[in-house]
């Protein structure tokens, strides 16, 4: 059974940083390309970034370009946003989700319950 | 970026009731368009791929049809845990983009 745990989330000032973590389990990490996608309150999805399942291939939205990075340790099945120069509109449900295959523009096959960022003064 | 359009905003139907939602690409996708469900609360769930394959353990009520630029996702007949909020998505390009989202409420 595909899980995906994410972790980091929580209160933080404008301008701050935050790591968000997603650990999976139940396929070969590797093997795919993974993502975030976040969703402010009462809003839709926005896709944030991706990576390819080598992590040598990373890609991000014009939103996020310069403050967020993605990576990944496949030895330890984990993905990781690193958030930095937060900014109100940064408020969201981040949400890890797997990808449908190893690189490449992808589908999301499976999601995890979302980690909460809430930035304010 | 490709902009995908999403109607109608809401859609209010009875259980039983045919349900047809629509995703406009602003421009060709090809058959790279994908539907999710989302319910209060909870992570979106794959129904659709590739424009027309179920998802595994999707419902066979749940269809998907379309390419190039218009898309149709039908509900043949509604059930009570079809309520939901559904988004299509496009992986023709990057970024990858969603739809702004059909609200499928109870009538």
């Amino acid at each position: 059974e595909v899980q995906l745990l994410e972790s980091g989330g929580g209160l933080v000032q404008p301008g701050g940083s935050l790591r968000l973590s997603c650990a999976a389990s139940g396929f070969i990490f590797s093997s795919y390309a993974m993502s975030w996608v976040r969703q402010a309150p009462g809003k839709g999805l926005e896709w944030v970034s991706a990576i390819s399942g080598s992590g040598g291939g990373t890609y991000y939205a014009d939103s996020v370009k310069g403050r967020f990075t993605i990576s990944r340790d496949n030895s330890k099945n984990t993905l990781y946003l690193q958030i930095d120069s937060l900014r109100a509109e940064d408020t969201a449900v981040y949400y890890c989700a797997k990808g449908s295959r190893a690189s490449g523009t992808i589908r999301f096959d499976y999601w995890g319950q979302g980690t909460l960022v809430t930035v304010s003064s | 970026e490709i902009v995908l359009t999403q109607s109608p905003a809401t859609l209010s139907l009875s259980p039983g009731e045919r349900a047809t939602l629509s995703c406009r690409a602003s421009q060709s996708v090809s058959s790279y368009l994908a539907w999710y469900q989302q319910k209060p609360g909870q992570a979106p769930r794959l129904l659709i791929y590739d424009a027309s394959n179920g998802a595994t353990g999707i419902p066979a009520r749940f269809s998907g049809s379309g390419s190039g630029t218009d898309f149709t996702l039908t509900i043949s007949s509604l059930e009570p845990e079809d309520f939901a909020v559904y988004y299509c998505q496009q992986r023709s390009n990057w970024p990858i983009t969603f739809g702004q989202g059909t609200r499928l409420e109870i009538k």
